[in-house]
C-alpha cells in the first residue's frame, strides 16, 4: 500500500515561475524525504527534512512539513526546463530506518 | 564506486518464460532494496535485505518472485513464468543504515520487463 499521496497528480508551468507539489501521508513519521524521477529512470534523493524541522532549504528546493497536518510541500523556485521529472514523497512506514514506501507522485512539465 | 547498477536495462520476453535481474548496489551499503514501478505510479515495496539476510518480503511478491542476495553483495530477482501483468519497471536501491540514522536510497535506472 502507499503511504503518500502527492497533489497535484500534473502540474505545468513556464520556465521560471515557481512550482509547489504537496504530500499527505497517514501515519506518524519521523523524517520525510523527496525524490526526482527523469523519465524511465531511476529516483533521485533531493532532499529529508526530519519530524521535529518544519522548514528546509536545499538550493532552489523548499520543504516544509506539518506533522499536525500530516503533510508536507515541496516548493521548486524559478524553474527550468530541466526540472521536468516526476517528484514522489517517501516515508518510512515505522521508524527512521524502517522501509521507504512512495506516493504516487507528481509530474511536472516545465515549458520553455 | 559508480553507483548502484542494474542489469539488464530493457527486457523483452515471451508469457511462461522466467527471467532473471541483476542489481549492484553501493560497496559499503548494506540494505539493498527491490521496487517494481508501472507507469503513471510511485515505486511498490517488493523486498529487502540487510547484508546478505533477506528481512521483508511484500506480499506484493507472489511465489513466481525470488530475490537472493549470495555474501551481501550484489542481488538478483528472478520471476518465474512471468505474465503480462508483470510488466513493470523493476527498481533496485541500497542504502546504509547507522543506527537510528535516517533511510536514503540510492536507486539504479531500473529494469524495464515487458511480458508479451
Amino acid at each position: 500500500s502507499q503511504q503518500g499521496e502527492e497533489d497535484p497528480q500534473a502540474l505545468s508551468i513556464q520556465e521560471g515561475e515557481n512550482a509547489t507539489m504537496n504530500c499527505s501521508y497517514k501515519t506518524s513519521i519521523n523524517n520525510l524525504q523527496w525524490y526526482r524521477q527523469n523519465s524511465g529512470r531511476g529516483l533521485v534523493h533531493l532532499i529529508l527534512i526530519r519530524s521535529n524541522e518544519r522548514e528546509k532549504h536545499s538550493g532552489r528546493l523548499r520543504v516544509t512539513l506539518d506533522t499536525s497536518k500530516k503533510s508536507s510541500s515541496l516548493l521548486i523556485t524559478a524553474s527550468r526546463a530541466a526540472d521536468t521529472a516526476s517528484y514522489f514523497c517517501a516515508t518510512p512506514l515505522t521508524g527512521t530506518a524502517s522501509k521507504l514506501t512512495f506516493g504516487t507522485g507528481t509530474r511536472l512539465q516545465v515549458t520553455l | 564506486d559508480t553507483g548502484v547498477s542494474q542489469n539488464p536495462r530493457h527486457k523483452i520476453t515471451k508469457r511462461g518464460q522466467n527471467v532473471t535481474f541483476r542489481c549492484d548496489p553501493i560497496s559499503e551499503h548494506n540494505r539493498l532494496y527491490w521496487y517494481r514501478q508501472t507507469l503513471g505510479q510511485g515505486p511498490e515495496f517488493l523486498t529487502y535485505f540487510q547484508n546478505e539476510a533477506q528481512l521483508e518480503k511484500s506480499r506484493l511478491l507472489s511465489d513466481r518472485f525470488s530475490a537472493e542476495r549470495p555474501k551481501g553483495s550484489f542481488s538478483t530477482l528472478e520471476i518465474q513464468r512471468t505474465e503480462q501483468g508483470d510488466s513493470a519497471m523493476y527498481l533496485c536501491a541500497s542504502s546504509l543504515i547507522r543506527g537510528t540514522g535516517a533511510n536514503v536510497l540510492t536507486f539504479g535506472a531500473g529494469s524495464r520487463l515487458t511480458v508479451l
